[in-house]
């Protein structure tokens, strides 16, 4: 279903804890994203990758991490340093090619910090 | 970096009314312009999408309409359904190889009401 998906659905966290979401995709795409999504708010960028063993931050890194080690994989950890992490975290890919440059999303991380 | 903003924040219609989103942004040099739906508990979807060479798009129920000059653009659902019920989201960027990083404005929940 849309060739990306992320795991877990539901994550439950202790405060201090870090916890790493995982996101998958096989549709060959060479960017991928980090959007954290609040209430009431857009999604707002975390991280990007545009290739593989290269990621920038995006408007609110502060609290996060990402490894980008395989094109297939882009994995985010939600450090203990996120003052507020819970959250609905979504990722997505692209690739240009052709003009055709849509973003296609997970279904998502909802994340509770209990 | 980009900003975009997006109004209303909630729209309610009657089915069978027209519906109409605004969003303006900031950067010039932004030149793709996708709207997103997203339906409760789902991910986004991309419904439309209209590039800085064209000023209209249309497909079937829905149309975008993009003004360069002042930087805003627009979504507008015609003859809407239930269905039609969701979040919207307007984002910009400026396209680039391998990359597509999309700046979101804050989602306008729209309401169809039989």
């Amino acid at each position: 279903d849309g060739g990306i998906t992320q795991s877990p659905k539901y994550l439950f966290r202790k405060e201090g804890q870090n916890v790493t979401l995982s996101c998958e995709q096989n549709l060959n795409h060479d960017a991928m994203y980090w959007y954290r999504q609040d209430p009431g708010q857009g999604l707002r960028l975390i991280y990007y990758s545009q290739i593989v063993n290269d990621f920038q931050k995006g408007d609110i890194a502060e609290g996060y991490s990402v490894s980008r080690e395989k094109k297939e994989s882009f994995p985010l950890t939600v450090t203990s340093a996120q003052k507020n992490p819970t959250a609905f975290y979504l990722c997505a890919s692209s690739r240009w090619e052709g003009g055709n440059t849509e973003a296609f999303f997970g279904q998502g991380t909802r994340l509770t910090v209990v | 970096g980009e900003n975009v903003e997006q109004h209303p924040s909630t729209l309610s219609v009657q089915e069978g009314d027209s519906a109409v989103i605004k969003c303006t942004y900031s950067d010039s040099a932004s030149n793709y312009f996708p709207w997103y739906k997203q339906e409760l508990g789902k991910r986004p979807q991309l419904i439309i999408d209209i590039r800085s060479n064209v000023g209209e798009k249309k497909d079937q129920r829905i149309a975008v309409t993009l003004n360069k000059t002042a930087k805003h653009f627009s979504l507008h659902i015609t003859e809407t359904q239930p269905e039609d019920s969701a979040v919207y989201f307007c984002a910009a960027s400026m396209i680039k190889a391998a990359g597509n990083k999309l700046t979101f404005g804050g989602g306008t929940r729209v309401l169809v009401k039989p």
